[in-house]
């Protein structure tokens, strides 16, 4: 059974602290996604990366970066948390090819900046 | 750049009648689309997706959706809804060139006993 698995289903920080969400797909997926749900405006997408150390900024990359250093593993960094990051961080991996391509996602890790 | 909107951000509707929830896309290249439903609290499971064939696809949960390309609509439906498909649905395309997904804004769906 496929599975992407983040490491946390709830997470309170404080302001200005370095927030480190980790992802683990089983799947060997190239593809692997962060996303952030905020009420009435869906997924947005954070960065996403085809490739070990690669990475793309999606819509709202600002205040946060990425790691992969594994195929399998894509780490989320808030480097200073911010009460406007409080919301639902969704991860995400798929294949690479086209015809046969889904995201699947984890459970989601819902944070909050007190 | 492409692009899904969800008509509707809440629909609600009795156990036991038909739901039809909307999506339209705008693309300028091959389109690939998918609907996923999020249960409280869990991330998003695959209903169904189009990538090519058969314009009428047929998804888990009794769920299915027509591809209306003269329409640039992916409209979701279920004859007969149950308690239990109380949830949020989110319509979203694929992108070849960005290799990226893009999702609509999402409709939550109430049934009501």
């Amino acid at each position: 059974d496929v599975k992407v698995t983040q490491s946390s289903r709830y997470l309170v920080k404080r302001t200005g602290e370095k927030v480190f969400l980790e992802c683990v797909q089983d799947m060997d997926h190239e593809n692997m996604f962060w996303y952030r749900q905020d009420p009435g405006l869906g997924l947005r997408l954070i960065y996403f990366s085809y490739d070990v150390k690669m990475k793309e900024k999606g819509d709202i990359p600002e205040g946060y970066s990425v790691s992969r250093e594994k195929k399998e593993r894509f780490s989320l960094i808030l480097e200073s948390a911010s009460t406007n990051q409080t919301s639902m961080y969704l991860c995400a991996s798929s294949l690479w090819r086209l015809m046969n391509t889904e995201a699947f996602f984890g459970q989601g890790t819902r944070l909050t900046v007190v | 750049a492409q692009s899904v909107t969800q008509l509707d951000s809440q629909v609600p509707v009795f156990e036991e009648a038909p739901v039809e929830l909307r999506c339209n896309y705008s693309s300028s290249v091959s389109v690939y689309l998918f609907w996923y439903v999020q249960y409280p609290n869990q991330g998003l499971q695959l209903l169904l997706k189009y990538l090519s064939g058969s314009t009428l696809v047929k998804g888990i949960n009794g769920f299915e959706a027509e591809f209306n390309k003269s329409q640039t609509s992916f409209h979701l439906r279920k004859p007969s809804v149950h308690i239990s498909d109380t949830a949020e649905y989110f319509c979203a395309t694929f992108s070849n060139t960005g290799n990226q997904f893009y999702f609509g804004t999402g409709t939550s769906l109430t049934v009501i006993p």
